[in-house]
Formats: structure tokens, sequence, C-alpha cells
């Protein structure tokens, strides 16, 4: 079974960081680009960032760009997310997310995890 | 940033009548980078269609979407009780992705 496991949520003082980590299991994990996504308290969704298969390039929101590092272990079938300097805003749930195979041209996240919680307060 | 703009904001429906749910961009999209999620309370999104009008694994042949340039639409053409949530329209340009705000589909 295809399926992301988010762990690694908790409770964070403003400033504070988190690592946050998706493992990945029932598909070939390095041959796929991995997003986080994330979802406030009764708000939408929204993209926070992007990794492609090997680790070599990264993309981020401008919102979390210069705070939060992506990164992924292929080995271990797990990708991650450092979050440092946090805010209030930053309090989400954040999703792990699958992107489509590559080489069709379409762009889409087919598999999800049931995310981790993120509280940033004092 | 291409920034989408779902309508409407709610949309209140009977199980059995058609749905028609509105996503535009700021600026043209390509077809191929535009899907639509569903999610319901306490859940994950669901994908539901990609390349604009593409069906995903799984999904019933109830749910279109259709679309190009800037307006893009998802009709659900009998809702199911199981089709009360939220949707949500999805963008990738210059490698930043974004999302709309969602539509609900409530059940009047």
């Amino acid at each position: 079974e295809v399926q992301l496991v988010e762990s690694g949520g908790g409770l964070v003082q403003p400033g504070g960081s988190l690592r946050l980590s998706c493992a990945a299991s029932g598909f070939t994990f390095s041959s796929y680009w991995m997003h986080w996504v994330r979802q406030a308290p009764g708000k939408g969704l929204v993209w926070v960032s992007r990794i492609n298969s090997d680790g070599s390039s990264t993309t981020y929101a401008d919102s979390v760009k210069g705070r939060f590092t992506i990164s992924r272990d292929n080995a271990k079938n797990t990708v991650y997310l450092q979050m440092n300097s946090l805010r209030a805003e930053d309090t989400a749930v954040y999703y792990c997310a699958r992107e489509g195979p590559r080489g069709y041209n379409y762009y889409y996240m087919d598999v999800w995890g049931k995310g981790t919680t993120v509280t940033v307060s004092s | 940033e291409i920034v989408l703009t779902q309508s409407p904001g709610t949309l209140s429906l009977s199980p059995g009548e058609r749905a028609t749910l509105s996503c535009r961009a700021s600026q043209s999209v390509s077809s191929s980078y535009l899907a639509w999620y569903q999610q319901k309370p306490g859940q994950a999104p669901r994908l539901l269609i990609y390349g604009a009008s593409s069906r995903a694994t799984g999904i019933p042949d109830r749910f279109s979407g259709s679309g190009s340039g800037t307006d893009f639409t998802l009709t659900i053409s009998r809702l199911e009780p199981e089709d009360f949530a939220v949707y949500y329209c999805q963008q990738c340009g210059s490698s930043l992705w974004t999302f709309g705000q969602g539509t609900k589909v409530e059940i009047k």
C-alpha cells in the first residue's frame, strides 16, 4: 500500500525550531519529487516547499523562505522539513504529499499523508 | 505568483443536483498544471482531477473538469451524499505552487 506518514509535530514557542519527518512506503521513493503543504485551523491549503527526487533542488513559498529547509534521505525513504524561527502564523497541520510521476508534463499531488499538527504559542 | 480565485465560496445544493465550481487564475495557466482536490473534515486532501480534465484513479465519472487559460471549472453531475466537502484548485507555475481558497459544497 502506498503510504505517507508524518511525525514530529507539537507545541513550540515562538522563535523555536521543529523538524517534521514524512516516512514513505509502498513505492519507489527515490523516483518522486515530494512536497509539504500546510493548513491553518479553519483555513485553506497553502503550499510550503518542494524537493526533487535526488534532493539537489528545492523550492519554497516566500512565507517560509530562509526559515524552513526541506531535505530527504532516500536510503530511509523519508523527507524532512526543518522549521526555524517559528511564528504564531506557522501554526497549522502540515501534510506531506507525493508529486505525480515525472515525464508526463502534469503537475499534481497524488498521495497525501494524514498530517502532523504544529502549534506555535507561548 | 499566480493567484487562484475560486467561486462561489459556498455552494448549497441538494443530493442529486449538479454542482459547478469555478477557479480563475490571475494569469494564464497551462492546462497541464491545473488540478482539483476534495477535502472532507479531518481528512487529507484527495486528488480528483489533473491536467484540468483527467480524472485521477478511482474517481467516479460524475466528476469532470474543463477549462483553459485563466478559467477552469469542476463539475459534479449529480451530487452524492459523500460529495459534500471542500474543493480546491491548484496550479504550478514557475516552480511555485498555489491553491485556490476553496469552495465548500454543503447540503441545502
